[in-house]
């Protein structure tokens, strides 16, 4: 089984300040872990995953993540933020092997001010 | 290419009535996954097909929610007997390969379900 936490539903940047987006996840198998980005009245979009081998993660639009499993820990950053990254962020898990469900987090909305 | 696309986008329904919601995978995609966006709880899974068939259906929250997919394209989720609590955001999401969630899910923008 797995689980992922999101901590903070609701995080504030100014512009151009580091955005940093956490997630814990549990996995009792080797996790796979995925960051979406949902703007209003959209679905989501796959930002970055990691799967298997280098633990920094480049994704979309600038964000990245890093994979530390002794930390179980794969947090969303971005250098410098912009307007247009205010949206709701999911952070999602899932088991690696065949088909296994994924699992996402409670999603985090970032507001970017001016 | 086209991505994938969902009906209605809105529904407004009376508690008790049954409602159906469609996806529209992106062409070629032959798995295809439900989920429900509630406020404040996040994605939840309900139901995944690989072509029509359904191996996980672990995630449909009671008999009243059904789903079908024909021809490996179009998925309908049924709600029967619709209750408040149904009320969310229906998303629907397809992906290239069988093997499920080793690929990229792409989804649709939803349909948004209130029920009065």
């Amino acid at each position: 089984a797995q689980s992922v936490t999101q901590l903070g539903s609701h995080v504030s940047v100014s512009e151009g300040a580091l955005v940093l987006l956490r997630c814990n996840y549990s996995s009792s198998v080797p996790p796979y872990l995925f960051w979406y980005v949902q703007y209003p009245n959209q679905g989501l979009q796959l930002l970055l995953k990691y799967t298997t081998g280098a633990t920094l993660v480049k994704g979309i639009n600038g964000f990245e993540a890093e994979f530390k499993k002794s930390e179980t820990s794969f947090h969303l950053t971005k250098p410098s933020a912009h307007m247009s990254d205010a949206a709701e962020y999911f952070c999602a898990v899932s088991g690696s092997g065949g088909y296994q469900k994924v699992t996402f987090g409670i999603g985090t909305k970032l507001q970017v001010i001016p | 290419g086209a991505g994938v696309s969902q009906s209605p986008s809105n529904k407004v329904t009376e508690k008790g009535k049954d409602v159906e919601l469609r996806c529209d995978p992106i062409s070629g995609h032959t798995a295809l996954y439900w989920y429900r966006q509630s406020l404040g709880q996040g994605l939840e899974f309900l139901i995944y097909f690989q072509g029509n068939s359904a191996p996980d259906k672990s995630g449909l929250p009671s008999d009243r929610f059904s789903a079908e997919r024909t021809g490996g394209s179009v998925s309908t989720l049924t709600i029967q007997r619709t209750q408040q609590e149904d009320s969310a955001v229906y998303l629907c999401a397809s992906s290239l390969e069988w093997r499920g969630v080793r690929e990229t899910q792409y989804f649709g923008p939803g349909t948004r379900l209130l029920v009065l």
